[in-house]
């Protein structure tokens, strides 16, 4: 069965840096890509990008370029999201997801970010 | 590279069919066969329920189905039921090796 558990909520100050992890389970971790997704409250999914553990193969949506990075740990089959200054705006529910081409076929519970000083 | 543009919102009464649209450009929808549609109760993680623009994954009902025309897309749900009540999705792999959501649509059973 094919499993992603994420980190849990957490609440930050602006200015500080922040890793959560995304940790996969019943697939082979480093033959699939890893999606990040944003939800801020009340909006809708936005694709941040996604990681290939593999080879390292990165790839970022326009917004997030710089903003984010994205990387893994193959010998824990544990992907991460990184940021090193929070901002207020970056106040959201993050999903990670295994992405196909077409598609992101399984999700994580989603991890709530929260930042506020 | 901009959202995919959705009706804000659609609404149905139970058993009716509702179709949402999925408006995308010849950089994403319409260049590839990649797009799949999602479906999200408040709360909760989405659900992937269409792929590749007609297939749905085991276990998702056979009332939910997909279509693209040119640079849109579009998925039906028919034979409306309370649970289909949620906000949907689509998405789609663009020219820039990226993917791109739609902008969401509520559905509301009436």
């Amino acid at each position: 069965e094919v499993q992603l558990v994420q980190s849990g909520a957490e609440v930050k100050k602006p200015g500080e840096s922040l890793k959560i992890s995304c940790k996969g389970s019943g697939f082979t971790f480093t033959s699939s890509w890893i999606a990040w997704v944003r939800q801020m409250p009340g909006k809708g999914l936005e694709w941040m990008g996604s990681f290939f553990p593999g080879d390292s193969d990165t790839r970022y949506g326009p917004s997030f370029q710089g903003q984010v990075t994205l990387s893994a740990d193959k010998s824990l089959n544990t992907a991460y999201l990184e940021w090193s200054s929070l901002k207020a705006s970056d106040t959201a529910v993050y999903y990670c997801g295994k992405w196909v081409a077409g598609s992101v076929d399984y999700w994580g519970q989603g991890t709530l970010v929260t930042v506020s000083s | 590279q901009s959202a995919l543009t959705q009706p804000a919102s659609v609404s149905g009464s139970p058993g009716q069919s509702i179709t949402i649209s999925c408006a995308g450009t010849s950089n994403d929808v319409g260049a590839y066969n990649y797009v799949s549609w999602y479906q999200q109760h408040p709360g909760k993680a989405p659900v992937l329920m269409i792929y590749d623009v007609t297939n749905r994954p085991s276990g998702v009902s056979n009332r939910f189905s997909g279509s693209t025309s040119g640079n849109t897309a579009s998925l039906t749900i028919s034979g409306l039921q309370a649970e289909d009540e949620a906000d949907y999705y689509c998405g789609s792999y663009t020219n820039w090796r990226t993917y791109v959501f739609g902008t969401g649509t509520k559905v509301t059973v009436l």
